[in-house]
């Protein structure tokens, strides 16, 4: 089945120890989304690529990067990890900017 | 102004009514329109979509859409105890979707 897939599932890591989370699509869908979504809160969106081309919103730390090697995969680096930052972290693909479609997500727990 | 606003809830009914979630968006120019449902502790999944004026139903769901009056709603027909989620309303601005806070629908046996 075409998917979305987030690894790991659960992360653990160390205030101010470097983390990057990975996402990957067999959809061959051209935009990936990154998004960080905290209790009882909506997805905010960190970043999204679209084809080859990062776009970043304009409130999101400095402290989030993103890498897309490749159509299939996707990566979120943070580099310094902030209790803040302890989140479920979504992926989501769509073809051109239509329907999302989310991966299962990864929770960080930074201690 | 919230550019995308949604009735936080709890929204209780008992099992086998209609649910009914509202949603409101401050951009005319949106295009289209998207409900997403989301388990506690799971990632969002889209249950409908709807780009034009009027109703879309699909099984149980059916999305409702009035630009003039920049309104978009979900109904559930039926409701079950499995349907029990928050329901996201999101609205896609060039490309990006914009959500709302999200409705917890309880569904009560």
């Amino acid at each position: 089945d075409a998917m979305v897939i987030q690894n790991p599932r659960y992360q653990v890591t160390q205030f101010g120890k470097p983390v990057t989370l990975s996402c990957s699509q067999t959809l061959n869908h051209n935009v990936m989304y990154w998004y960080q979504q905290k209790s009882s809160q909506a997805p905010k969106l960190l970043f999204h690529y679209y084809d080859k081309d990062f776009n970043n919103e304009a409130d999101t730390p400095d402290n989030f990067q993103s890498r897309r090697p490749n159509t299939s995969f996707c990566f979120l680096d943070i580099r310094s990890p902030g209790l803040g930052d302890a989140a479920m972290y979504l992926c989501a693909t769509s073809v051109s900017g239509n329907e999302q479609f989310f991966g299962p997500g990864t929770r960080l727990t930074v201690l | 102004q919230k550019e995308v606003e949604q009735n936080s809830g709890p929204l209780s009914v008992p099992e086998g009514a209609i649910a009914s979630l509202n949603c409101t968006y401050s951009d005319r120019g949106s295009q289209s329109f998207f409900w997403y449902r989301q388990y506690s502790g799971k990632s969002p999944e889209l249950i409908m979509f709807i780009y034009s004026n009027g109703d879309k139903e699909d099984g149980r769901f059916t999305a409702q859409l009035n630009k003039a009056s920049q309104y978009v709603s979900l109904l559930i027909r039926d409701s079950q105890p499995s349907d029990s989620a928050t329901y996201l309303c999101a609205v896609n601005q060039g490309g990006k979707l914009i959500f709302g806070q999200g409705t917890e629908l309880s569904v009560k046996p």
